[in-house]
């Protein structure tokens, strides 16, 4: 069964609106969970890292401020796309650590995000 | 800056042959490495990993071969179905070097090779 629940599958919103990304670990506490970015053709991106209880930490050339993180309990962590531009359509895909530091093993189902 | 590289977009085998798939990294710190398999609209599943204190890791019919000297590992599927047909994602990370870059437990990924085995 899924390890990584993430919703929505896919969302079309309006320039400028915020669209919320869930993703929940279901068998067991993460404290680490991963927020990935896949453009077409291209590798997964690691946007950042989302730490339960504390900041998440951002890759390099990632807005904090326009990609808000919220990791408020040990099994899920939202991802808010703040005012968003057709830029930003993508497909956004949470994984979950195995464990402190562990490699993500585990990756959600991703959710496609158009920006029209 | 593309650490992890997959040179291959796409490959094309037919049912029962064997598929290789290859990988390249730069990074000398990586010592742990995976292979996931993407199908469209999904996200990644993982599928067979590697340790650099290891050269070959075999799960059924995925064997995975690292050669650190050439920094180039690979997938081989053997015997190759209609259902491996996927995109599969090679991934490093440094879970123990030095540099583990900003985020423990990340991984750099390639950016994939379209396997495609028809009957």
């Amino acid at each position: 069964g899924a390890v990584v629940s993430q919703h929505p599958s896919w969302v079309i919103c309006k320039s400028g609106t915020s669209v919320k990304i869930e993703c929940r670990s279901l068998d067991f506490q993460a404290t680490t969970m991963f927020w990935y970015r896949q453009f077409p053709k291209q590798s997964l991106m690691l946007m950042a890292t989302s730490n339960e209880g504390s900041k998440a930490t951002y890759e390099q050339g990632v807005e904090k401020d326009k990609f808000l993180i919220n990791h408020a309990s040990l099994t899920l962590s939202t991802l808010t796309v703040t005012s968003a531009h057709p830029e930003d359509s993508s497909f956004y895909i949470c994984s979950v650590a195995a464990g402190t530091g562990g490699t993500p093993l585990h990756f959600g189902n991703g959710t496609r995000l158009t920006v029209t | 800056d593309q650490q992890v590289k997959q040179n291959s977009p796409s490959l094309s085998v037919q049912e029962g042959r064997i598929s290789i798939l290859n990988c390249d990294y730069t990074n000398s710190m990586f010592d742990y490495f995976l292979w996931y398999k993407k199908y469209p609209a999904e996200g990644p599943t993982f599928l067979i990993s590697i340790s650099s204190i290891k050269d070959k890791n075999e799960d059924g019919r995925f064997t995975v071969f690292l050669n650190k000297s050439a920094k180039h590992l690979s997938l081989h599927i053997v015997p190759s179905q209609p259902g491996d047909s996927a995109v599969y994602f090679c991934a490093a990370s440094a879970r123990f070097g030095a540099d583990r870059g900003s985020t423990l437990g990340r991984l750099y990924f390639g950016r994939g090779t379209q396997l495609t085995v028809w009957p």
